[in-house]
């Protein structure tokens, strides 16, 4: 059964800052990772979609590398601000096409 | 806007009371879900409908049914709600199963007492 980890659970840096966000996985069968947003009391906004063959994407600010072989994914931020604050979830599809998330990671930038 | 859309946002239910979430969807993507978050516990997928036509089970789905009315609906019901039901509900789609981005609805926040 695919399991996705994602730690911290919570983080607080201040503003400017550069930080990393990290996800693991169980089983490397998988179709596709992906970081998503989730600002409070809303739903979720996808940031980056790495698909199984990638080692990287970027966007702006964020770069998510995949590395597929040992189970882990990094969420890198440069230049943190205080709009950055948010949770962050990453999920695998799994074999199956299904998506499976970690529990997130709270993330307070600091002014 | 085009996107996902849930109703109701917020509901309070009794024990053993029945209710339906609706979601609907405008993009003309093929499959959709319904997930539930708890806290610390990340999104769970419920069920989830893949084309028009079929639905399939996903990693919770007892207590639960579903209805893939038509290519833009996807209603989730709670035939008689228990306190463990209480969560946030997502509804989400995709193109396709599988291999593209999810975009997700806001979410409705169920409470079972």
């Amino acid at each position: 059964k695919q399991e996705v980890t994602q730690i911290p659970a919570a983080l607080s840096v201040p503003e400017g800052e550069n930080l990393v966000l990290n996800c693991s996985f169980t089983d490397s069968a998988i179709y596709n990772l992906q970081w998503f947003r989730q600002d409070p009391g809303k739903g979720l906004t996808s940031l980056l979609l790495i698909q199984s063959s990638q080692r990287e994407q970027t966007s702006g600010r964020l770069n998510a590398s995949l590395d597929k072989s040992s189970g882990r994914s990094t969420l890198y931020i440069a230049a943190s601000q205080p709009g950055d604050s948010a949770t962050y979830l990453c999920a695998v599809t799994d074999s199956s096409y299904k998506l499976i998330f970690g529990s997130g990671t709270r993330l307070l930038v600091r002014p | 806007n085009a996107g996902v859309t849930q109703t109701p946002k917020f509901q309070v239910l009794k024990t053993g009371q029945s209710m339906t979430l609706q979601c609907a969807q405008d993009m003309n993507h093929n499959s959709m879900y319904w997930y539930r978050q708890d806290p610390g516990m990340g999104l769970r997928l419920i069920y989830y409908s893949a084309s028009e036509g079929t639905t399939d089970k996903g990693e919770v789905p007892n207590g639960y049914n579903v209805s893939r009315l038509n290519k833009r609906e996807f209603s989730l019901r709670l035939e008689s709600a228990a306190p463990s039901q209480t969560s946030v509900y997502f509804c989400a789609s995709s193109e396709n199963l599988g291999a593209n981005v999810l975009t997700f609805g806001a979410g409705s926040r169920l409470t079972v007492l």
